[in-house]
């Protein structure tokens, strides 16, 4: 079993559409959690850190759930401009960060 | 302006030669990673350095090495020893604390012809 686990997609949606992306982690003692956004042939880029209580910015909503070991991200009135691959990064203490392999999502008009 | 920077940007080598990619970063933080990314897969951990003059080995050091000589600087030498060297390099950091998030660098594309 991977350490963190995504659906590599790829999502297909129209704009304005909600779409969920889910993620599970093997190591029940990690400690904190993100999703990066990363484009065709770029760097990855912070998105979100992922709080126990759940965390919104404006049309991305994060949540985490530690007893089932899954985390979560939800984006509200796609755009376009959202198609992107949603990764899903664990840290498991210290140095120790997983990077999921990945979530593709195309928003088309 | 703060932030990370690679070079070159893209990169091609010959079977046999050793090549460095450079790492700058002037955000003052501590901590500095390599990883490498393949398609369709997630990011690998290379070497990591937590301070100057020390540094770790990541999941898959096989025919890499790198130096922390300055807090700035984490270069990454592939060395011909590494059999399939052909990937997209990202260089990271970030100030260790309860969340560690790290920031990337654009990234170093090599090509062994």
């Amino acid at each position: 079993r991977k350490e963190v686990e995504q659906d590599p997609g790829p999502f297909n949606v129209p704009e304005g559409a909600t779409v969920a992306f889910n993620c599970t982690y093997s190591n029940s003692a990690s400690q904190s959690f993100f999703w990066y956004r990363q484009d065709c042939r770029k760097e990855p880029k912070l998105l979100m850190s992922v709080y126990s209580s759940g965390n919104e910015d404006g049309r991305f909503t994060a949540q985490l759930n530690r007893a089932s070991q899954y985390i979560s991200l939800l984006i509200r009135d796609s755009k376009l401009s959202d198609s992107a691959t949603y990764l899903c990064v664990v840290n498991a203490g210290g140095f120790k960060t997983i990077f999921g392999a990945g979530t593709r999502l195309f928003v088309k008009a | 302006d703060g932030g990370i920077t690679q070079s070159p940007k893209y990169l091609f080598r010959k079977e046999g030669q050793n090549v460095t990619l450079s790492c700058e970063q002037n955000l003052n933080h501590d901590a500095m990673y390599w990883y490498r990314q393949d398609p369709g897969q997630g990011l690998r951990l290379i070497y990591y350095s937590q301070i100057v003059n020390d540094f770790q080995k990541g999941d898959i050091a096989e025919g890499y090495s790198v130096s922390r000589e300055k807090k700035e600087s984490f270069p990454l030498t592939v060395t011909s020893a590494q059999k399939n060297p052909t990937a997209f390099y990202l260089c990271a950091s970030s100030m260790p604390g309860l969340y560690n998030e790290q920031f990337f660098g654009p990234g170093t594309r090599l090509t062994v012809l």
